[in-house]
Formats: C-alpha cells, structure tokens, sequence
C-alpha cells in the first residue's frame, strides 16, 4: 500500500465556516506534510510533522492549524479563510523527514480542492 | 528568490521520439532531486529521484542526469509515449537537516503528439 488517501476531494466553504482537510497513510512513514498549490505554480510547503511533533511552520497564517492525532493522520483545521486561500491542498509523507537518503521518496495524495467563496 | 526553477513551461514531443525535461537550482546545499509527474486535480506521483554523489539514475524509460558544477538536472524519457503528457516537477532537498522541505521548480508541459 503506497497510498496517501486525502478527504474531501473537493470542499466549498465560506469565510465563517470552520471545515477540516483530512490526510491518512498506512506505509508506516513518520513524517507528513502539507502543501498548498495554487493554480499554475508549484507546491509550496506549509508544515512539517516529523514523528507526530511539528517540525516545520512556513509562516503559515494562524487560520490554518494543523494536528497530527497519530502517525498515520493527518489533519488540517481551517477557519475564517480568505478568497486568496482557494487552492489544492497536497498532503504528503515520507519515512523519515529529518534525513533524506537516496532511497527516501515522499508520496503524495491527490488533494483537496479547496473553494473560498 | 527561486531555487529550482525549470526554464520551460511547455514541451512538446512526437511519440516514440526523446523528451528532455531540464531544471536548474541555485541552492549548493541542496543534494537530493526528485521528478515528479502531474495529472491535472490530482496529486503529484513520484517518478524518479537522484542523489549529488551520482551524476545518472535509470528506471526503465526514464533517465535523470545531474550535473553539479553547473548545477543542473535533466529527466530523459524514452520512448516518449501520448500517457506522458503531464506536468513534470524538478524537486529538490538539502538532505541533513532540511525537516523534509521539498523546493519545487514550476514545472513543465510535457505534451506528447500520437
């Protein structure tokens, strides 16, 4: 099983609304990470959880809080989002996330659409 | 500041012919590069990956070369086939203590003619 399974495929939410993206893998990998990527560029990294324990915060803005329940989820909270945050939002994990070595490879969901309106 | 860029957006190659995809980073301390190929709405899937001690990696079509004096990777694909046609993004990582931060080129529209 290679797979990094992401729910909802799709969401619509308002700017009031509080919604979570969810993020599951079973490869037993002990780091997971959120990207975001808008339409026409490249992912962007926004956290890094390594061993269940947030190793990375890009700056991201306070609305988006990431959690990590186990090491097999991943989840991300949102709240009062903004138009500008509509995006695919890119779940990943890899075995390790401290040391890359040349047989370390991170596997990525198929997303989120996400749809502020 | 872009530190993987690919020059590129878009590539367009006849079936059974060459694709090369180029990418160019300006980070020295990045060691490990990745490809990884794009569907549209869908996530990205890992295709190949190098690391700085070699200078060439193979897995069946597909072939990327590093060359780390002028900072520059390359992905051959061999005989390119219509199923191809996709974004591809260069990815890049400084090994040590990088916590797993992959850098991302803006990839490349690789569309591939029957």
């Amino acid at each position: 099983d290679t797979e990094v399974t992401q729910t909802p495929k799709h969401l619509v939410m308002g700017m009031t609304n509080k919604k979570s993206l969810k993020c599951e893998q079973h490869m037993g990998h002990r780091a997971m990470y959120w990207y975001k990527q808008k339409a026409k560029k490249p992912p962007e990294l926004m956290f890094v959880y390594s061993y269940e324990k947030l190793s990375i915060n890009e700056s991201v803005p306070s609305r988006f809080s990431p959690e990590c329940p186990n090491s097999s989820l991943l989840n991300l909270h949102l709240h009062a989002l903004q138009p500008e945050d509509s995006a695919l939002y890119l779940c990943a994990s890899s075995q390790e996330g401290i040391r890359w070595d040349r047989d370390t490879e991170a596997f990525f969901g198929q997303g989120t659409r996400l749809t502020v309106v | 500041d872009q530190q993987v860029k690919q020059n590129s957006p878009s590539l367009s190659v006849q079936e059974g012919r060459i694709s090369i995809l180029n990418c160019d980073y300006t980070n020295s301390m990045f060691d490990y590069f990745l490809w990884y190929k794009k569907y549209p709405a869908e996530g990205p899937t890992f295709l190949i990956s190098i690391s700085s001690i070699k200078d060439k990696n193979e897995d069946g079509r597909f072939t990327v070369f590093l060359n780390k004096s002028a900072k520059h990777l390359s992905l051959h694909i061999v005989p390119s086939q219509p199923g191809d046609s996709a974004v591809y993004f260069c990815a890049a990582i400084a090994g040590g203590t990088s916590y797993g931060k992959l850098t991302f080129g803006q990839g490349t529209i690789l569309t591939v003619h029957p």
